[in-house]
């Protein structure tokens, strides 16, 4: 099945840190990938919607300044949150959906998040 | 707010019965997925049941829709301690987007 990687599981960092996350499909083109936050017993909420090749696409509320995200290729998506706080603190989960695929009826392929923990 | 509402929140029950899980939904949709949630870990995909389709199974995993209602449920049959996890629904629209209902923690006790 198709599998996506992403890496680092787990960041502690100093507040005003700028910290990168990866996100990576293995064995198949994401033309498109997701990025989701998840506080602690609560659910997803989607973040942006990055195409490869085209700027991301940020839900409301969401700052592109502050969660910048690149999809310079078919598989790899980045999340760089910038001078990161406490606040900032959560799990992040990005997903990619495949080339081909189409837009809908499709499920999503997860990475297995990342912690991120500001101090 | 796109987002689903699933009830209930938690579900305890013991191993060998079936788990119910219910989600409830706002806008008209292409499809409804269900996804499992084992903690601090990612989504894993279990199925997915298109506007058209009112029933679908996959193992010891069924799953109902009805788009009159806009809700759907997931049973699980013969639960097993394994299956503790936390489940999500998410409809997904013309867009590729998908939005996750708010889960069910289920606990199978052995």
């Amino acid at each position: 099945g198709a599998v996506v990687s992403q890496h680092p599981s787990r960041v502690i960092c100093k507040s005003g840190t700028s910290v990168k996350i990866e996100c990576r499909s293995l064995d198949f083109q994401a033309t498109t990938m997701f990025w989701y936050r998840q506080f602690p017993k609560q659910s997803l909420m989607l973040m942006a919607t990055s195409n490869e090749g085209s700027k991301a696409t940020y839900e409301q509320g969401v700052e592109k300044d502050k969660f910048l995200i690149n999809h310079a290729s078919l598989t790899l998506s980045t999340l760089t949150v910038t001078s990161a706080h406490p606040e900032d603190s959560s799990f992040y989960i990005c997903s990619a959906s495949g080339q081909g695929q189409g837009y809908s009826n499709q499920p999503q392929h997860f990475g297995d998040g990342t912690r991120l923990s500001i101090l | 707010s796109q987002q689903g509402e699933e009830d209930p929140q938690a579900l305890s029950i013991q191993e060998g019965e079936n788990a119910t899980m219910n989600c409830s939904y706002k806008t008209s949709i292409n499809n409804l997925q269900w996804y499992r949630q084992n903690s601090g870990r990612g989504l894993v995909h279990l199925i997915l049941i298109r506007s058209n389709e009112r029933e679908k199974h996959s193992g010891r995993l069924r799953v109902t829709l009805d788009t009159s209602k806009k809700s759907s449920s997931l049973l699980i049959t013969a639960s097993r301690a394994a299956d503790t996890a936390s489940y999500f629904c998410a409809t997904q629209t013309g867009a590729n987007n998908l939005f996750f209902g708010t889960g069910t923690r289920l606990t199978v006790i052995p």
